[in-house]
């Protein structure tokens, strides 16, 4: 089946830097790639669309200066998340788009101190 | 607005025990239905899914029904294993679009040996 994965798994990083995380669908290409944000014991919240060689589309409420997606492969899109402050620490799950049909992967948990 | 409320975790079993975990929904139009499971450190994937009134869906042993009068979707299993423990998320997509996937909070399943 479809796999997805993202790097880091888990990630620590200071208030004010930036950091950098990677979605990647392993064995098939994917156009459309969507990532979403989870805070404890909640909904997943879908922030944006990653669309491969075109610009992000971002939910209402969601800074698209802070929250930076790239989608410049057919299996890779980034999100970095800017100025990092205690706020944004949360669970980032990516998932990509096959046949109508969403794969996730696993999440990267972001601690920012 | 699209909302889906499922039961609160966590849920503990002991092995072989029947298992429901309770979904209700709000939609506007006719949602399809779909229950997905995360397994420590993977990504969601799809357990099952009804995409009309009284339809049936089913894997590995579980199931859950499509009730349009109760706009209910409560997923069952009569005799849950081990393996089984997981996070167990209720979703709806109203439409044919991906993106338009609203999720439960998820049901956090630990069973007992």
């Amino acid at each position: 089946g479809a796999v997805v994965s993202q790097h880091p798994s888990r990630v620590i990083c200071k208030s004010g830097t930036s950091v950098k995380i990677e979605c990647r669908s392993l064995d098939f290409q994917a156009t459309t790639m969507f990532w979403y944000r989870q805070f404890p014991k909640q909904s997943l919240m879908l922030m944006a669309t990653s669309n491969e060689g075109s610009k992000a589309t971002y939910e209402q409420g969601v800074e698209k200066d802070k929250f930076l997606i790239n989608h410049a492969s057919l299996t890779l899109s980034t999100l970095t998340v800017t100025s990092a402050h205690p706020e944004d620490s949360s669970f980032y799950i990516c998932s990509a788009l096959a046949e109508a049909e969403q794969y996730f992967g696993p999440g990267t948990r972001l601690t920012v101190t | 607005g699209n909302s889906v409320t499922q039961m609160e975790g966590p849920v503990t079993l002991s092995e072989e025990a029947f298992l429901t975990i309770n979904c209700t929904y709000t939609a506007t139009g006719y949602p399809s239905l779909f229950w997905y499971v995360q397994y420590p450190g993977e990504g969601l994937q799809l357990l099952l899914k009804a995409t009309k009134a009284d339809d049936k869906g089913s894997n590995k042993g579980f199931e859950a029904t499509y009730r349009k009068e109760t706009t209910s979707f409560h997923l069952e299993k009569g005799s849950v294993q081990v393996s089984d423990s997981a996070v167990y998320f209720c979703v709806t997509r109203v439409g044919g679009s991906a993106r338009q996937l609203t999720f439960g909070s998820g049901t956090q399943l630990t069973v007992l040996p």
